[in-house]
């Protein structure tokens, strides 16, 4: 079975901060691994996502993640938090073989609240 | 493309009525997926469908029914509706994976259910 945890359910950084939103898997084969953000009363947004090849990801709005194997660790990080980064991060794994139905399972996520 | 809809947007039923969550996609895309939200719990599958005529269970099916008659809709239905089944729910697709699998999967913004 997968799961992921995301350590700490409440971030605050100043603006113009380094963000780091930590996130921890297990699963027993390749996981596929994804950073979605929600902002207030929408849907998810993928941010980024790791599946093979180079380790370290960018995505949209200058985030970035590394996938580091012998940590099980998929941390999110820019360098220079915004106002507009305010929002919710959730962190999800996928198992990288064919177990059907594909689902993702998500950490509990992280809510990110960036002060002036 | 509108990607993928959710309606309605907010709803409030009262404990024992039923009601059918609409999604839609217009990305032609064959998996589909449900996902309820609960404050600081991540989202967690409830059911997701891999074609037209296909459906599965997910982690929490109770109370829940499902059907897929056409690639484009996945219709989520409750009976019975009990206070424990207050949250948000997202419906999700993706494309099956053709090539290089990617897995990722985009979202509706979600319709915010309340039993009282």
């Amino acid at each position: 079975a997968q799961s992921v945890t995301q350590l700490g359910s409440h971030v605050s950084v100043s603006e113009g901060a380094l963000v780091l939103l930590r996130c921890n898997y297990s699963s027993s084969v390749p996981p596929y691994l994804f950073w979605y953000v929600q902002y207030p009363n929408q849907g998810l947004q993928l941010l980024l996502k790791y599946t093979t090849g180079a380790t370290l990801v960018k995505g949209i709005n200058g985030f970035e993640a590394e996938f580091k194997k012998s940590e099980t660790s998929f941390h999110l990080t820019k360098p220079s938090a915004h106002m507009s980064d305010a929002a919710e991060y959730f962190c999800a794994v996928s198992q990288g073989v064919d177990t059907g139905r594909r689902a993702l399972t998500f950490g509990s996520g992280t809510r990110l609240q960036v002060q002036p | 493309n509108a990607g993928v809809t959710q309606t309605p947007k907010f709803r409030i039923l009262k404990i024992g009525q039923s009601m059918t969550l609409q999604c839609t996609q217009d990305m032609n895309h064959n998996y589909m997926y449900w996902y309820r939200q609960d404050p600081g719990m991540g989202l967690k599958l409830i059911y997701y469908s891999v074609g037209a005529g296909i459906t599965d269970k997910g982690e929490v099916p109770n109370g829940y029914n499902v059907s897929r008659s056409t690639t484009e809709d996945f219709p989520l239905r409750l009976e019975l509706a009990a206070p424990s089944q207050t949250s948000v729910y997202f419906c999700a697709s993706r494309h099956r994976d053709r090539g290089p699998p990617r897995y990722e999967q985009y979202f509706g913004p979600g319709t915010r259910l309340t039993v009282t």
